[in-house]
């Protein structure tokens, strides 16, 4: 099946400082990424859309120049946490949507990155 | 908006047992519909999903689904759980219509007990 890959898999920062997320489809073309974030024992969190080639559609209540998405390639989005506090420590999820007219709307998920902000 | 409600949010059972996981949605159109499983410290696997035609699905491990158009229900079930199936197990829905936004329920955690 189709592979996403997230690159690093776990992070620890000091506050103040921004980290980048790259998540890569690895044998498909992704033309929609997404990025979710997962607290502790709760389900995902739609972040945004990335859509490759224009800007992120964010969700509401999610601060775009924190979270700043760049979706460059066919098989390349980054999310970027900006200027990272305590309480943006969580785990990121990527997915990726294979084009292809039978499975357009099947995600496949990175295996996500744990940012731990000190 | 869409919305996906997962009944149960801790189910323990014993191995051999039957599973069912209920999974309620709200979205008056077109959907289509997902159970992903989270195994211990991996990442998101579908296991099956519905995008039309014969409303039950079978997915992978033995596990199978029904949509039931008039009760906005996606229920998971699965005739005689294993230790293994021990996980969390998300439904998820994303509307048919090219939305493309895919809305997660809050997830059911699995325990199997050997």
């Amino acid at each position: 099946g189709a592979v996403v890959s997230q690159h690093p898999s776990r992070v620890i920062c000091k506050s103040g400082t921004s980290v980048k997320i790259e998540c890569r489809s690895l044998d498909f073309q992704a033309t929609t990424m997404f990025w979710y974030r997962q607290f502790p024992k709760q389900s995902l969190m739609l972040m945004a859309t990335s859509n490759e080639g224009s800007k992120a559609t964010y969700e509401q209540g999610v601060e775009k120049d924190k979270f700043l998405i760049n979706h460059a390639s066919l098989t390349l989005s980054t999310l970027t946490v900006t200027s990272a506090h305590p309480e943006d420590s969580s785990f990121y999820i990527c997915s990726a949507r294979e084009w292809s007219s039978g499975s357009a709307d099947t995600q496949y998920f990175g295996p996500g990155t744990r940012l731990t902000v000190l | 908006a869409q919305s996906v409600s997962q009944h149960n949010h801790h189910v323990i059972l014993s191995e051999a047992a039957s599973l069912e996981l209920g999974c309620n949605y709200s979205y008056g159109g077109t959907v289509n519909l997902f159970w992903y499983v989270q195994y211990p410290g991996q990442h998101l696997q579908l296991l099956l999903k519905y995008f039309s035609g014969d409303p039950l699905v079978k997915g992978i491990k033995g596990f199978e689904a029904e949509f039931i158009k008039s009760k906005f229900s996606f229920n998971l079930r699965k005739p005689s759980v294993q230790w293994s199936d021990t996980a969390e197990y998300f439904c998820a829905v994303n509307a048919g219509t090219g939305g493309f936004k895919t809305i997660f329920g809050a997830g059911t955690r699995l325990f199997v007990k050997a």
